[in-house]
């Protein structure tokens, strides 16, 4: 079946630094990415939309600036967390669907994930 | 109101208890809807669409009002390894997927 793939799985990063995290579709192309993070004990939120092509599109609070999407091939999308602070850390999770017949109901399939920590 | 609601539990059953999960939702638009399993610190994996008719795969069986905005999630016969976070996932407008909380299930021997 269609895979996402997630890398890294987990970094440690000191404040201030850049983290990239980088998605992808193994056997599928993804015309657009979902990048979400979820805090301990919380539902995943959907930090933006990731377009091929063109710029991501972010939900309302997540500043484009200090999380910069680039989703430069069908396959390939990369989040690079800026200056990066300890609430940064967080459980970052990217997502692709692959598109069938039935739109509508098409599976998404996330990657392993990227538990990011910042000392 | 948060979009997507659900009761965080957790819920400890014994093995072969038969569990039920709800989840209500407020957009009476929303069209597609699903239950995700989450094992501790990993990714959301599918466990099962949700359609208007309720549908059953093994011994999970979801089902959908769309009256009452609400679906629902029942485990039979639980084991051990069903033992996860349950999340309630509605696709909202521009194909965005809005998650609950998640319902902790704990099953015990």
């Amino acid at each position: 079946g269609a895979v996402v793939s997630q890398h890294p799985s987990w970094v440690i990063c000191k404040s201030g630094t850049s983290v990239k995290i980088e998605c992808r579709s193994l056997d599928f192309q993804a015309t657009t990415m979902f990048w979400y993070r979820q805090f301990p004990k919380q539902s995943l939120m959907l930090m933006a939309t990731s377009n091929e092509g063109s710029k991501a599109t972010y939900e309302q609070g997540v500043e484009k600036d200090k999380f910069l999407i680039n989703h430069a091939s069908l396959t390939l999308s990369t989040l690079t967390v800026t200056s990066a602070h300890p609430e940064d850390s967080s459980f970052y999770i990217c997502s692709a669907r692959k598109q069938g017949l039935r739109f509508l109901n098409t599976e998404a399939f996330f990657g392993q994930g990227t538990r990011l920590t910042v000392v | 109101r948060k979009e997507v609601e659900q009761d965080p539990g957790p819920f400890n059953v014994p093995e072969g208890a038969t569990v039920a999960f709800n989840c209500t939702y407020s957009n009476s638009a929303s069209q597609s809807f699903f239950w995700y399993r989450q094992d501790c610190r990993k990714e959301p994996k599918l466990l099962m669409s949700v359609y208007s008719s309720g549908n059953e795969d093994g011994r999970f069986t979801a089902q959908l009002n769309r009256a009452s905005q609400y679906i629902s999630l029942l485990i039979r016969d639980s084991k051990l390894s069903d033992s996860a976070t349950y999340l309630c996932v509605v696709k909202g407008g521009f194909q965005k997927l809005v998650f609950g909380t998640g319902t902790r299930l704990l099953v015990s021997p």
